[in-house]
């Protein structure tokens, strides 16, 4: 079965520095990968998601902006944190539609 | 568009009580998948069940079971006797298809406590 490793676990940064979150996918080739924000309140929400090595969708616009430089190699980034962006990051991949959806165990971003 | 409803935002209940988390949907596309998660206090989110829109069984795992029906787009959780390691964040989500990547819309979660 598959292995979603995410780090890191917890994160504090200064508002205007850059950010790089990294996810890695172990046990299976080709996934679909996916970048999710859970805000406070719960509500999860989709960031990114690629079917492919260098193919990223994006569903909101903001200052995050995600790569996918190897099959099972997922990043993060921006350039400048706002403080708007803290919140609980989690890196997700399936097989596709057929398939469950697994969660890493998420980054805890507090932006300062 | 595609919704998913979770009214309850709270239920708190006495270990070993039965509990039922809500679900309803709304989506247009006729083939669909809906899934429940579990999110325990350290924050991962637990795979629990997927079931398509193609099959309306019921099904029970332990001390799990989720009740499917399309007539009133809902797709409820029941957790039998109630444990504290049970409690958690639900999340009910949606799914359907997009090409080969997943459009997956998830509930606002119910946080469930079972107190012992």
């Amino acid at each position: 079965s598959q292995t979603i490793h995410q780090w890191p676990a917890t994160l504090v940064q200064p508002v205007g520095s850059p950010l790089s979150l990294e996810c890695t996918v172990e046990g299976t080739s080709n996934p679909n990968l996916y970048w999710y924000r859970q805000a406070a309140g719960r509500g999860l929400q989709l960031l990114f998601y690629s079917v492919g090595i260098g193919q990223i969708s994006s569903e909101v616009p903001q200052n995050l902006s995600a790569s996918r430089p190897q099959d099972r190699q997922f990043i993060l980034s921006s350039k400048k944190l706002l403080l708007s962006d803290s919140g609980f990051y989690l890196c997700a991949s399936d097989r596709g539609t057929d398939s469950p959806l697994h969660f890493g165990n998420g980054t805890r971003l507090t932006v300062t | 568009a595609q919704k998913v409803t979770q009214a309850q935002t709270e239920i708190s209940v006495v270990e070993k009580e039965d509990v039922t988390l809500d679900c309803v949907y709304e989506t247009r596309d006729t083939t669909y998948y809906l899934f429940w998660y579990k999110q325990p206090p350290s924050g991962e989110l637990v795979f629990l069940i997927r079931r398509n829109s193609f099959d309306e069984q019921n099904e029970i795992s332990g001390r799990y079971s989720w009740n499917f029906q399309k007539s009133t787009s809902s797709f409820n959780f029941t957790i039998t006797a109630s444990q504290v390691v049970d409690s958690a964040v639900y999340f009910c989500a949606l799914s359907v298809h997009t090409g080969s990547a997943r459009q997956l819309t998830f509930g606002s979660g119910t946080q469930l406590t079972v107190l012992p």
